[in-house]
C-alpha cells in the first residue's frame, strides 16, 4: 500500500514553461486536494477535488490547473511557471467526503519546484 | 472566519524536557482538530486527532493533546522530548460544515538540544 505518491520529487523550471505534478492515491479516497507550502505561511490550498469529474478551488488557484480523471490520480499543472510558484507542493487525499470533517488527510512526501 | 493561530514560530527545548505547542482555533461549532508532524523533507503525518468526548486525547510517538472549549485551545504536549522529535508540527481544523477545506495554522518548528 504505497498511500499518496508524488512525482517528480524535484524540479526546476525556467520562467514560461509549462509543467505537471503527478499525484496518485491508491487507499480510493473520494477527495485530493493540492497545498503549497512556504516558509512562514504554513499550507495554503490550491485546488481540491471530491471525486472523479469534480474540483474546485482553493485560496491560491492562480496559475494552476487541475483535472480529476479518475479516482486515484490529480495532476497538478503550472501553465506558465513563475518565481513566485518556486514552493513544496503536497498532494493529500481523506476518504468519504460525506464525513470529511472528521477524517485526517493522507500527504505525499511533496514536490520541491523552483523557477528560475 | 474559521481560523487556526499557532503563536509560536519556533520552539527550543532540551532533550529529555517537556514540551507544549499551542493551538488556538475560532470555530463556530464543535471543531475536529488535528495534529501533524513533518519531518524534514517529508509530507505531514497524522500525530492525533479530537472529534468529541474526552477531551485528552493520545497519539503517537507519545504525544497528546487536550480539547479546551473555553479556551478555544488544542495544546499538544509530550513529557519528555527526544531528538527525533524535531520538526515542524501543525494544528488543523477539519473542513468547516458546508465547505471542503481544511484550515491549517502556520506550524511551529521544534529544535531539540542534545
Amino acid at each position: 500500500n504505497a498511500g499518496v505518491t508524488q512525482t517528480p520529487k524535484f524540479q526546476v523550471l525556467k520562467t514560461g514553461q509549462s509543467m505537471t505534478l503527478q499525484c496518485a492515491q491508491d487507499m480510493n479516497h473520494e477527495y485530493m486536494s493540492w497545498y503549497r507550502q512556504d516558509p512562514g505561511m504554513g499550507l495554503r490550498l490550491i485546488h481540491y477535488s471530491v471525486g472523479a469529474g469534480i474540483t474546485d478551488q482553493g485560496e491560491v488557484p492562480n496559475g494552476y490547473n487541475v483535472s480529476r480523471s479518475t479516482t486515484e490520480d490529480f495532476p497538478l499543472r503550472l501553465l506558465s511557471a513563475a518565481p513566485s510558484q518556486t514552493s513544496v507542493y503536497f498532494c493529500a487525499s481523506s476518504s468519504t467526503i460525506d464525513s470529511i470533517r472528521d477524517q485526517p488527510q493522507h500527504f505525499g512526501d511533496g514536490t520541491r519546484l523552483s523557477i528560475l | 472566519a474559521q481560523s487556526v493561530t499557532q503563536p509560536d514560530i519556533h520552539i527550543t527545548v532540551s532533550e529529555g524536557a517537556s514540551l507544549e505547542l499551542r493551538c488556538n482555533y475560532s470555530y463556530g461549532a464543535t471543531p475536529y482538530l488535528f495534529w501533524y508532524v513533518q519531518s524534514p523533507g517529508q509530507g505531514l503525518q497524522l500525530l492525533l486527532k479530537y472529534f468529541s468526548g474526552d477531551t485528552l486525547v493520545q497519539g503517537i510517538k507519545g504525544f497528546e493533546a487536550e480539547f479546551k472549549r473555553s479556551q478555544s485551545s488544542f495544546n499538544l504536549r509530550k513529557p519528555s522530548v527526544h531528538w527525533s522529535d524535531a520538526a515542524e508540527y501543525f494544528c488543523a481544523v477539519g473542513a468547516p460544515q458546508g465547505t471542503y477545506k481544511y484550515i491549517f495554522g502556520t506550524g511551529t518548528r521544534l529544535k531539540v538540544l542534545a
